[in-house]
């Protein structure tokens, strides 16, 4: 069974650009949320997708937008980067049906200079 | 909104003391989770409770998921050096019908363990 893998795992980029950051589901799950970490934080909801549509956002302006693909993959885009953008981006994936536990990725280390 | 309040910030102990943190909330959880992140890493699950009064234990570790549903602690016994990280509590509340499980996550608390 594999985990939850993200890509990239570390990117630099500068003010008013846009990123795209990858995950892939742990096997058999498809559901998968997004969150953001600043340092010393605890894990901000960003939102989540469920049949490749967005079903849940946190509180997070527009720029955040999401993608879900028929293999339960799912992208993060965040457009117009700000400095306050810069953190740690996790993905995690669930299984459907209830109140069940959310797996995590090792994240995606995003600084905007 | 919901928030987490996760006591204490941090703790420095010494090997083979037991630990014991704590969240509250604000509002009811029907799942408190409890996550371990090391540097550079994404949270790592431990234990998962479902019901308010259950205790659940982990090898070295226990949880508890309060009767009020608004707490829930950890406990870490005959701590060792590789228990040295952040630990979270989380909580989860369905949201939109059921259709939504984000989780809300305290600010974490630093182990740290001398050997």
């Amino acid at each position: 069974e594999t985990g939850v893998t993200q890509s990239p795992t570390h990117l630099i980029k500068t003010r008013g650009q846009q990123v795209t950051l990858r995950c892939s589901s742990q096997s058999g799950h498809n559901t998968v949320s997004w969150y953001q970490q600043a340092l010393g934080q605890g894990p901000q909801f960003i939102f989540q997708y469920y049949r490749e549509e967005e079903n849940g956002r946190g509180n997070f302006p527009p720029r955040f937008s999401g993608l879900q693909f028929p293999n339960y993959s799912s992208e993060l885009n965040v457009n117009a980067l700000e400095l306050d953008d810069s953190a740690l981006y996790l993905c995690a994936s669930t299984p459907r049906g209830g109140n069940t536990e959310a797996f995590f990725g090792q994240g995606t280390r995003l600084t905007v200079v | 909104g919901q928030q987490l309040n996760q006591s204490p910030q941090s703790m420095f102990i010494q090997e083979g003391e037991d630990v014991s943190m704590n969240c509250t909330s604000s509002s009811i959880f029907n799942t408190w989770l409890w996550y371990k992140q090391d540097p550079g890493e994404g949270p790592v699950l431990l234990i998962a409770l479902y019901k308010a009064g259950e205790l659940t234990s982990n090898g070295r570790l226990t949880a508890q998921f309060g009767i009020t549903r608004k707490d829930s602690f950890l406990n870490i016994s005959a701590s060792i050096p590789s228990d040295v990280g952040i630990y979270f509590c989380a909580g989860q509340w369905p949201e939109s019908g059921g259709s939504n499980y984000k989780l809300t996550f305290g600010k974490g608390t630093l182990l740290t363990v001398n050997p």
